[in-house]
């Protein structure tokens, strides 16, 4: 079975560009996470979603949107772009309770300059 | 509100040697536990969780970690590091069954030392 995919897996933007990231979670799970980890620290939360509906939001500017489709893939989108939007976003996958756990994808690694 | 400490930024071992990674929580409700492992330029792994079930939980690899709920703890431990074992490791928590976030803490990166 796929596990979690993202695309693209590296991305060079320009400050005030706008980025979409992709992810496709596991066949059967319906629930995604989007995660932002800054180099050195441990990934902070940024949106869930469950049956395409909004579930959380982080502590993250507006700036930041997400949806999930019909399939149950997922966008992130970031506007305006800033030097500190530079991490490695990571998604996650779930079957939608917690105690079953979250698989992640391997990350897109967005470097802001 | 949930949050997470772990105690230590890097560990080093030698190989073969007890490895100890530490993790205390808070949590205003019954709390579910994880450990995940990183790799340079790579996603987490799961290596074990704790779902209010045993209070001993065994994982890949050979990881396990125990719940103490009165020391607020999960720390994970394992009895022989390999050198494969090298890796940045995170623990998190979620406060309840449903659709919570995961809570990290800031990793604590383990080196082995042959």
């Amino acid at each position: 079975d796929a596990g979690v995919t993202q695309s693209p897996t590296h991305l060079i933007k320009t400050r005030g560009q706008h980025v979409t990231l992709r992810c496709s979670p596991i066949s059967g799970h319906k629930s995604v996470s989007w995660y932002q980890q800054v180099l050195g620290q441990g990934p902070q939360f940024i949106f869930q979603y469950y049956e395409k509906e909004e579930r959380g939001r982080g502590n993250f500017p507006d700036r930041f949107s997400a949806r999930q489709f019909p399939n149950y893939s997922s966008e992130l989108n970031v506007n305006a772009l800033l030097l500190g939007d530079s991490a490695l976003y990571l998604c996650a996958s779930s079957s939608g309770t917690v105690q079953y756990g979250y698989t992640f994808g391997s990350g897109t690694r967005l470097t802001v300059v | 509100a949930q949050s997470v400490t772990q105690l230590g930024s890097h560990v080093s071992v030698s190989e073969g040697a007890l490895v100890l990674l530490r993790c205390n929580y808070s949590s205003s409700v019954p709390p579910y536990l994880f450990w995940y492992v990183q790799y340079p330029n790579q996603g987490l792994q799961l290596l074990l969780k704790y779902t209010s079930a045993a209070t001993l939980v065994k994982g890949i690899n050979g990881f396990e970690a125990e719940f103490k709920k009165s020391e607020t703890s999960f720390h994970l431990t394992k009895p022989s590091a390999h050198m494969s074992d090298a890796a940045e490791y995170f623990c998190a928590v979620s406060g309840d069954s449903g659709n919570t976030p995961l809570v990290f803490g800031k990793g604590t990166r383990l080196s082995v030392i042959a």
